[in-house]
């Protein structure tokens, strides 16, 4: 159980467009959803927290008009890299989590999606 | 503020050897978790453990075992009799009780294990 996807898995873009990335929780309602970045040969950062129904919250020095994250259903995040530009290519992963629950299981607080690699050319 | 430091970038062992990866965490918090977690090649995230603040016990997964301090504020993982499919980036991670399960990773330990 706890299972989650992302899509696409990989994407090339040209710099100026704009890509969204999804992420599902499969078999489980998501509460609480987490993006990360990850850069080559690097640790992973979070950018945003993403709770169902409202705004996402934003870690300092990451740009809310360049990464949209919409939270709209307990299963399905989006986040959408607007006017990409080859500084943007990265590693996107995203986490779930169903609360409290989960955590007092003893398993791990959140489940991580595959990751999806972006490259803006 | 919160932060998790992982000294060692790289670590080369030859298969078979013991290896221990290092993590000191720093945090003001009482209630906390802190995790370990492998990334393949593949780079999806494999969970291999959560402890909780308040249980210090050691713990034993087979060739996986980790040391738990909070006087020194260190989770130490111990790998035994090392394979090569061991080879990985292995993160620490920090989580915050009253912080939603927002992490906090180190920044890594590349592991290669030859044969």
């Amino acid at each position: 159980g706890a299972v989650v996807s992302q899509h696409p898995s990989w994407v090339i873009c040209k710099s100026g467009t704009s890509v969204k990335i999804e992420c599902r929780s499969l078999d489980f309602q998501a509460t609480t959803m987490f993006w990360y970045r990850q850069f080559p040969k690097q640790s992973l950062m979070l950018m945003a927290t993403s709770n169902e129904g409202s705004k996402a919250t934003y870690e300092q020095g990451v740009e809310k008009d360049k990464f949209l994250i919409n939270h709209a259903s307990l299963t399905l995040s989006t986040l959408t890299v607007t006017s990409a530009h080859p500084e943007d290519s990265s590693f996107y992963i995203c986490s779930a989590t169903s609360g409290l629950a989960v955590t007092m299981s003893g398993r791990s607080a959140q489940f991580f999606g595959p990751g999806t690699r972006l490259t803006v050319l | 503020a919160q932060k998790v430091t992982q000294a060692q970038t790289e670590i080369s062992v030859v298969e078979k050897e013991d290896v221990t990866l290092d993590c000191v965490y720093e945090t003001r918090d009482t209630t906390y978790y802190l995790f370990w977690y492998k990334q393949p090649p593949s780079g999806e995230l494999v969970f291999l453990i959560r402890r909780n603040s308040f249980d210090e016990q050691n713990e034993i997964s087979g060739r996986y075992s980790w040391n738990f301090q909070k006087s020194t504020s260190s989770f130490n993982f111990t790998i035994t009799a090392s394979q090569v499919v061991d080879s990985a980036v292995y993160f620490c991670a920090l989580s915050l009780y009253n912080q939603g399960g927002k992490l906090i990773f180190g920044q890594g330990t590349e592991l290669s294990v030859k044969p």
